[in-house]
């Protein structure tokens, strides 16, 4: 198994819902990224997860809180969100912090 | 200013012809690596540099790392390589941040 997963491709919630993103990977790899991206423009790192512990946070707002509950899971649980979070989240994973990233095909999400 | 920039910002070309990309970065880096980007999101690493050059298939990158260049050709250029092509590199001692070009929009046309 050689490619990122993510669920669900497309996503659509208001303001006040509860939702969560989900990407797996089973290649062993022991760190896992999000990232946004916005049309036209290239990805924002949001997290980094080193051996399922939570290496970076850039400064994200908290209405974003990512999880990471094995090697092979991870999680992003939104919560309030605005419109302007409308964007694609784009999963990777790599074998260790900062080596070639696998990407997943992204959730695409609208907020309403 | 952005650590990485790449050039040009879009491009368009013929099939068949040869394509170059060029990022050019302004601090130290351990790696750089190219990213090919389809319409409808999906990233696929392309490759991971950190001196000299290499090749995979019709893709072949290149770096300099004295002059902090890289540059990405494609050689026959076919309509299925139309993608933004993204350069990201890894900045040394600064905890391996990785910080993205804005991106080629490359077109080809059959």
């Amino acid at each position: 198994d050689t490619e990122v997963t993510q669920t669900p491709k497309h996503l659509v919630m208001g303001m006040t819902n509860k939702k969560s993103l989900k990407c797996e990977q089973h290649m062993g790899h022991r760190a896992m990224y999000w990232y946004k991206q916005k049309a036209k423009k290239p990805p924002e790192l949001m997290f980094v997860y080193s051996y399922e512990k939570l290496s970076i946070n850039e400064s994200v707002p908290s209405r974003f809180s990512p999880e990471c509950p094995n090697s092979s899971l991870l999680n992003l649980h939104l919560h309030a969100l605005q419109p302007e979070d409308s964007a694609l989240y784009l999963c990777a994973s790599s074998l260790v912090l900062y080596e070639t990233q696998y990407f997943g095909p992204g959730t695409r999400l609208l907020v309403l | 200013k952005n650590e990485v920039e790449q050039s040009p910002q879009n491009l368009t070309a013929q099939e068949g012809e040869f394509i170059t990309i060029n990022c050019s970065y302004s601090v130290g880096i351990s790696a750089l690596h190219w990213l090919q980007q389809h319409p409808g999101g999906g990233i696929v690493s392309l490759f991971m540099l950190s001196s000299g050059k290499k090749k995979h298939g019709r893709l072949i990158a290149t770096i300099n790392i004295q002059e902090k260049h890289s540059s990405l050709h494609i050689t026959a250029s076919h309509p299925r390589d139309s993608a933004v092509y993204i350069c990201a590199v890894r900045r040394a001692n600064t905890g391996n941040q990785f910080y993205f070009g804005t991106g080629t929009s490359l077109t080809v046309i059959p």
